[in-house]
């Protein structure tokens, strides 16, 4: 099973671009790469998942180098409300969620 | 498009009671999961069902938990008997085929039942 190696904690300001990154050393062939957020008392939504090379949509950029053994979430402009738990999964066979990566967002 | 919709929101209940957790998941999705959160963790996969059938329940702790998914739409998670450990967020996903692999399509959660066992 693919694990996956996130930061536990990441703090950041309003306006910054944040960029949290996932390692994913043992990820398959045919695995993709799925970020999710969570906000308190709330279940986890998908931000964004991709397979190679880069992935936008109106939320965040995912950036995933060729050997493909880790991957960035980017926030462009972060504010308050992006303060919540980012999740990094690596879908082989079974969906497991590490400890996530709780992201601080300060005025 | 309605979400996933989970009842109760909350429950408390004291050991050894028996207590159960319903999920209406989206409309056309064949793919239901049910996961628990402890505080601080991430979700941790309990079962999932592909239509009717669960493909996957390793995790289930089956002396006391038993889950169902009837006709492949609604489910129920059901503990008996409940103990103090079994205090956490109780959510339910599902997620529809994509490209002919449900592994890859996203998740839509819940807001989960917040269980306190007393």
């Amino acid at each position: 099973l693919a694990k996956t190696t996130q930061p536990i904690s990441m703090d950041s300001y309003e306006g910054q671009e944040v960029n949290i990154t996932c390692s994913h050393n043992n990820i398959a062939t045919n695995d993709y790469i799925t970020w999710y957020q969570q906000f308190p008392s709330q279940g986890p939504r998908f931000i964004i998942q991709g397979y190679k090379t880069k992935v936008t949509n109106e939320v965040a950029s995912l950036f995933i180098p060729a050997d493909r053994k880790s991957s960035t979430l980017s926030l462009p402009r972060v504010s308050l409300s992006d303060t919540a738990v980012y999740y990094c999964l690596v879908v082989s066979g079974k969906l497991i969620f590490g400890q996530g990566t709780t992201l601080q967002v300060k005025p | 498009e309605a979400g996933v919709v989970q009842s109760p929101r909350y429950k408390i209940i004291e050991k050894k009671q028996p207590v159960a957790f319903w999920c209406n998941p989206i409309s056309g999705h064949n793919t239901l999961y049910w996961y628990r959160q402890n505080l601080g963790q991430g979700p941790e996969l309990l079962i999932r069902y592909e239509n009717e059938e669960a493909v996957d329940d390793s995790q289930l702790p089956k002396d006391r938990f038993s889950a169902e998914r009837l006709k492949g739409v609604d489910s129920t998670l059901k503990i008996q008997p409940a103990e103090l450990g079994d205090s956490a967020v109780y959510l339910c996903a599902s997620s529809s085929y994509l490209q002919g692999n449900s592994q890859n399509s996203p998740l839509h959660f819940g807001n989960g039942t917040r269980l306190t066992v007393t």
